[in-house]
């Protein structure tokens, strides 16, 4: 079955980095783009941008420019997200899910990552 | 950017009753808007795409309705796993997408 399965939660400093994995299976990795949405504690979701799971490319949302990275290994068929200088506000979960007709089916099971010094 | 607003913001009823659950755009978003359901501590789950399709696996007391800027959820008879929290999606000028801020249907 289609599945997207990310790595465990992160406790971060202020200033430090963090990379979130997203794991791919059950589908042909690079016929779907891969989505990344930002959940803070309590709040409702945000679409933080996609990459194109053929060329790499990636298309950041406004608010997601500069310290947000999309990447890719189709090798493993894993999507990455890297969030650089961490601040406290970047606590939240995240999730990636795939597009499909660029709507969000399904999604992985989301990364806690908690920012705190 | 367009603003999906839902409400109500909070939505009690007991099982057995019909859920109605609505969105609406600051501007037109033709048919291009998709309903989840997020249940505590878990991922969203897409119920409904392009307004009033159902997704792979959605049981059929699930319905949407409507274009334009007006769109509805329709849960017809409340299970016991139905009490979640929805979101509407529109994705009619991709990128980018844009989530509503959410509707809690809760036990009452």
């Amino acid at each position: 079955q289609v599945q997207l399965v990310q790595s465990g939660s992160e406790l971060k400093k202020p200033g430090a980095s963090v990379k979130v994995s997203c794991k791919a299976s059950g589908y042909t990795f690079t016929s779907y783009a891969m989505n990344w949405v930002r959940q803070a504690p309590g709040q409702g979701l945000e679409w933080m941008g996609w990459i194109n799971t053929n060329t790499g490319n990636p298309t950041y949302a406004q608010g997601f420019t500069g310290r947000f990275v999309f990447s890719l290994d189709t090798s493993v068929s894993t999507a990455y997200l890297q969030i650089s200088s961490l601040k406290a506000e970047d606590t939240a979960v995240y999730y990636c899910a795939r597009g499909v007709l660029n709507w969000f089916d399904p999604w992985g099971q989301g990364t806690l990552v908690t920012v705190s010094s | 950017e367009i603003v999906l607003t839902q409400s109500p913001a909070t939505l009690s009823l007991s099982p057995g009753e019909r859920a109605t659950l609505s969105c609406r755009a600051s501007q037109s978003v033709s048919s291009y808007l998709a309903w989840y359901q997020q249940k505590p501590g878990q991922a969203p789950r897409l119920l409904i795409y392009d307004a009033s399709n159902r997704a792979t696996g959605i049981p059929a007391r699930f319905s949407g309705s409507g274009s334009g800027t007006d769109f509805t959820l329709t849960i017809s008879s409340l299970e016991p796993e139905d009490f979640a929290v929805y979101y509407c999606q529109q994705r009619s000028n991709w990128p980018p997408c844009s989530f509503g801020q959410g509707t809690k249907l809760e036990i009452k």
